[in-house]
């Protein structure tokens, strides 16, 4: 099976701008998406097709796709982007990361 | 404005199956442009895809759960279903379901608020 792996935890002061890396064999041959989980609350979809927003995502949230690794960037962070974050991809099954703790201090 | 809603026993006995449903509404389930998934989350941990499953019927699932796992879909009451047989208490998670768009390949989004199963006996 293949694994999807990120960073257990980044830290960002509140402003600045964070990075949340996800790697896997050949992922940039695949499309990946990013979805944001506050605590109690059910995973929100934050990019698409590597770099796409939904509707009512924050410009501020931003993805890329290259090589064996996606990067989904937040610029100018707020304390309300604090959550968990987890990548998702295609490997002959969906495959989910094992998840990003994202400390906003 | 589409939402879904899981339902079912919030507790299972160690070797029997656990059944959910997952109600959509503010929309239909027959369309030919979206799939319908379930995903769960053990206490603590992260995301796990179990399976999805076209309007039609067609259903693609996880290798590891697949021998223990059936995804329906029953478009008159616009729901689709999930059995998990044999569950272990490993099988105690929040049990999401969602709409995934184009394929059984791509994201999903939205998703249910997700449902507490616990194993025990």
């Amino acid at each position: 099976s293949y694994d999807l792996t990120q960073p257990p935890s980044v830290s960002v002061s509140p402003g600045q701008t964070a990075s949340i890396t996800c790697s896997g064999d050949k992922l940039g041959n695949k499309y990946a998406s990013w979805y944001q989980q506050k605590p109690g609350q059910s995973p929100v979809l934050v990019i698409y097709q590597d770099n796409k927003r939904p509707s009512g995502i924050p410009e501020r949230f931003s993805g890329s796709n290259s090589g064996n690794t996606a990067t989904l960037t937040i610029s100018g962070t707020q304390a309300m982007d604090e959550a968990d974050y987890y990548c998702q991809a295609w490997y002959s099954s969906t495959v989910f990361g094992g998840g990003t703790k994202l400390t906003v201090l | 404005q589409l939402q879904l809603q899981e339902s079912g026993p919030g507790l299972v006995k160690p070797s029997e199956t656990l059944s959910l449903t997952c109600t959509v509404s503010g929309g239909s389930i027959s369309s030919s442009i979206y799939y319908w998934g379930w995903i769960r989350q053990p206490p603590g941990k992260g995301l796990e895809w179990i399976g999805s499953i076209s309007y039609s019927g067609s259903t693609y699932y996880n290798p590891s759960l697949k021998s223990r796992v059936t995804i329906s879909v029953d478009t008159s009451k616009n729901h689709f279903s999930l059995e998990l047989s044999s569950v272990t208490a490993a099988d105690t998670a929040v049990y999401y379901c969602a709409r995934q768009h184009g394929n059984y390949q791509n994201w999903f989004d939205p998703w249910g608020q997700g449902t507490l199963v616990t194993v025990s006996s």
